[in-house]
C-alpha cells in the first residue's frame, strides 16, 4: 500500500533552515509528483510547492519562492522540502502528499505530517 | 491567483441531517475542483476531485456538484465520524490553493 512517512518533530530558532524528509513506498516513486503543504496553528491549509519526481521540474508558491527547496533522491524514494530564514510565523505541521495521478493535482496520499517549531 | 472562499465558517448539524457546503472561486476553475476531510491530529483526506467524482472508499453519502465558480458537497445524512473541518482546492492553475474550510461541528 502506498505510504508516505516524514521526518520527527523539529525546534529551530529564528533565521535558520529545516529540512523535512518524506519517505516513500508502495508505488513507482518516479511516476507521480509529489507536493509539500502546511498548515500553521489555528490556520487553513497552505500549498507551498511541488516536485516532478520524473524530470525534477519544481513549481512554488510566490510567498515561499526564493527560501524554499523541494528536491527528491529517486535512489532511496525520498523527498525533501527544506525553508530558510525561518521566523515564528513558520511554524506549522508539514506535510507531503503525493497527487492522485501524475501532474493532476489533489492529494491522495499524505504524509503524517512533521510539527516545525520556530521559536527562540 | 486564484481565491477560493467557503461558506459557512461553521455548521452546526446533529447526526442524521444533511449538510451543504459551499466553495467559491474567484475566477473560473472549470470542473478543478476538489474536497478534502480534515481532523485534528489526522492527515487530511480527499473526498472528491473533479467536482464530483468521489475518492477510493469515500462513502456514497458525499457527493459534490458545481462547475465554473461555483462548487458544491453535500453529505446526505451526517454520520458521528463525519464532524470535522472541510477543504476546497483548486487545480485549475498555479498557484494551488484552498479554501479556508469550513467546520461541520455537533449540535
Amino acid at each position: 500500500q502506498v505510504q508516505l512517512v516524514q521526518s520527527g518533530v523539529e525546534v529551530k530558532k529564528p533565521g535558520a533552515s529545516v529540512k523535512v524528509s518524506c519517505k516513500a513506498s508502495g508505488y513507482s516513486f518516479s511516476s507521480y509528483g509529489i507536493s509539500w503543504l502546511r498548515q500553521a496553528p489555528g490556520q487553513g491549509l497552505e500549498w507551498i510547492g511541488w516536485i516532478s519526481v520524473y524530470n525534477g521540474d519544481t513549481k512554488y508558491a510566490q510567498k515561499f519562492q526564493g527560501r524554499v527547496s523541494i528536491t527528491t533522491e529517486t535512489h532511496s524514494n525520498t523527498g525533501y522540502m527544506e525553508l530558510r530564514s525561518l521566523t515564528s510565523d513558520d511554524t506549522a505541521v508539514y506535510y507531503c502528499a503525493r497527487e492522485r495521478v501524475y501532474s493532476i493535482h489533489e492529494f491522495e496520499f499524505w504524509g503524517q505530517g512533521t510539527l516545525v517549531t520556530v521559536s527562540s | 491567483e486564484i481565491v477560493l472562499t467557503q461558506s459557512p465558517a461553521t455548521l452546526s448539524l446533529s447526526p442524521g441531517e444533511r449538510a451543504t457546503l459551499s466553495c467559491r472561486a474567484s475566477q473560473s476553475v472549470s470542473r478543478y475542483l476538489a474536497w478534502y476531510q480534515h481532523k485534528p491530529g489526522q492527515a487530511p483526506r480527499l473526498l472528491m476531485y473533479n467536482a464530483s467524482d468521489r475518492a477510493t472508499g469515500i462513502p456514497a453519502r458525499f457527493s459534490g456538484s458545481g462547475s465554473g465558480t461555483d462548487f458544491t458537497l453535500t453529505i446526505s445524512s451526517l454520520e458521528p465520524e463525519d464532524f470535522a473541518v472541510y477543504y476546497c482546492q483548486h487545480r485549475s492553475n498555479w498557484p494551488l490553493t484552498f479554501g479556508g474550510g469550513t467546520k461541520v461541528e455537533i449540535k
